[in-house]
């Protein structure tokens, strides 16, 4: 099976800061990455797909890059409303399987 | 509107069975694969089980191989999870979770999720 990791998994940040999560795989993936932000209570929602590809109505400060094994996740300007939990998951070979997640917390 | 809504949780012993669906509306169900992910109490989240829109393919994390079955009656728009052969790591939240269209992009639609406790 894949395995993905995620650094950093916690970190702090101020509103307007530049955030960058790097996601790696156990082994290539191509582009077959996405990226989900999870807020308490609710379920998780789809921000980026194919590693770089922004889903529908999701702000322009996000975006993804990467390829094979290393992927980043980007948030340009940190808002308030983007403090959460951030999930990587490789769709490339079954079974799919999910980074351990980044926390972004208020700092 | 594209909705997902799980059903089928419960309280269950270690051992035992549950039955969890997810019905599906506002979309071509029978087009679709269909997948369930999981998070157990304060952990991340975890793919459980995969089905093609045909029924005919599934997959499965190693972690419920062979206690689990996916399935679909898409004249219902119903996904289906069966689980046999509970364990107390098995307690969490089940998501049902629609991919995008095209393929396996990303899982672009979520229920709201169904909570499944297996504890003596």
């Amino acid at each position: 099976d894949i395995q993905l990791t995620q650094s950093p998994s916690f970190l702090s940040a101020s509103v307007g800061d530049r955030v960058t999560i790097t996601c790696r795989a156990s082994q290539g993936i191509s582009t077959s990455l996405a990226w989900y932000q999870q807020k308490p209570g609710k379920a998780p929602k789809l921000l980026i797909y194919a590693t770089s590809t922004l889903q529908s109505a999701v702000p322009s400060r996000f975006s993804g890059s990467g390829s094979g094994t290393e992927f980043t996740l980007t948030i340009s300007s940190l808002q308030p409303e983007d403090f959460a939990t951030y999930y990587c998951q490789q769709l490339n070979t079954f079974p799919f399987t999910f980074g351990p997640g980044t926390k972004v917390d208020i700092k | 509107e594209v909705q997902l809504l799980e059903s089928g949780g419960g309280l269950v012993q270690p051992g035992g069975s549950l039955r969890l669906s997810c019905a599906a509306s506002g979309f071509s169900f029978s087009s679709y694969a269909m997948d369930w992910a999981r998070q157990a109490p304060g952990k991340g989240l975890e793919w459980v089980s995969g089905l093609s829109g045909s029924g005919d393919s599934t997959y499965y994390a190693d972690s419920v191989k062979g206690r689990f079955t996916i399935s679909r009656d898409n004249s219902k728009n119903t996904l289906y999870l069966q689980m046999n052969s509970l364990r107390v790591e098995d307690t969490a939240l089940y998501y049902c979770a629609k991919p995008k269209p095209g393929g396996y992009y990303g899982l672009d639609v979520w229920g709201q999720g169904t909570t499944v406790t297996v504890s003596s």
